[in-house]
């Protein structure tokens, strides 16, 4: 059974360009959570989505945006990166409604 | 936004010694206490979890303390072993109806051999 699946692992981008980040959750979760998780902190959390809508939504700027597709899988998008954006990204799903969250391995991105 | 506050930030046991980490939360109104185990390169994995109507959770070395007048809980680790060496975080639900976590800055826990 596999686990929350996350792709690319680890990428570089320039200052103001746009990413897409993309994943895969656990066989059996419909929703998808996005944490941001900067060096040697904990994860915050980004948004999450449920029957291909924002659920709800943390602290982050109109620069990231979200989409969840019928199949579960989910995309995070963020907008004109800035160097501050650098950090790990993680994907983690759930069944709906329970805090019984698992964490993809994450994507690294790096702007520079 | 809620906060957890983790304490300490750095932990360095020997091996077979116990190991103990600190969380404060601000709501009384959680009903979700659980402790994150990550290891480099890797997402953080749900290690041990304790609702608020219980004051202790054992699984295995790992027992979780909750104490509801002080805010506060704890995560023991009993006999700590090189392989418990890990980044830990505990977390509390943020408020709003998707059951959201918000978690604490980590303790990077070292196990001596």
């Amino acid at each position: 059974d596999a686990g929350v699946t996350q792709s690319p692992t680890h990428l570089i981008k320039t200052r103001g360009q746009q990413v897409t980040l993309r994943c895969s959750p656990k066989s059996g979760h419909d929703t998808v959570s996005w944490y941001q998780q900067a060096l040697g902190q904990g994860p915050q959390f980004i948004f999450q989505y449920y029957e291909e809508e924002e659920r709800q939504r943390g602290n982050f700027p109109d620069r990231f945006s979200g989409h969840q597709f019928p199949n579960y899988s989910s995309e995070l998008n963020v907008n004109a990166l800035l160097l501050g954006d650098s950090a790990l990204y993680l994907c983690a799903s759930s069944p709906q409604g329970n805090y019984g969250y698992t964490f993809g391995s994450g994507t690294r991105l790096t702007v520079v | 936004q809620q906060q957890v506050k983790q304490s300490p930030q750095s932990l360095i046991v020997q091996k077979g010694g116990i190991s103990i980490i600190n969380c404060a939360y601000e709501n009384t109104a959680f009903d979700y206490f659980p402790w994150y185990q990550q290891f480099p390169g890797k997402g953080p994995a749900l290690l041990i979890a304790i609702r608020p109507d219980v004051s202790e959770k054992k699984e295995g070395r790992f027992t979780i303390s909750f104490n509801k007048s002080a805010k506060q809980f704890s995560l023991h680790i009993m006999d700590s072993q090189p392989g418990d060496s890990a980044t830990y975080f505990c977390a509390a639900p943020l408020s709003g109806s998707a059951r959201q976590l918000t978690f604490g800055s980590g303790t990077q826990l070292t196990v001596l051999p």
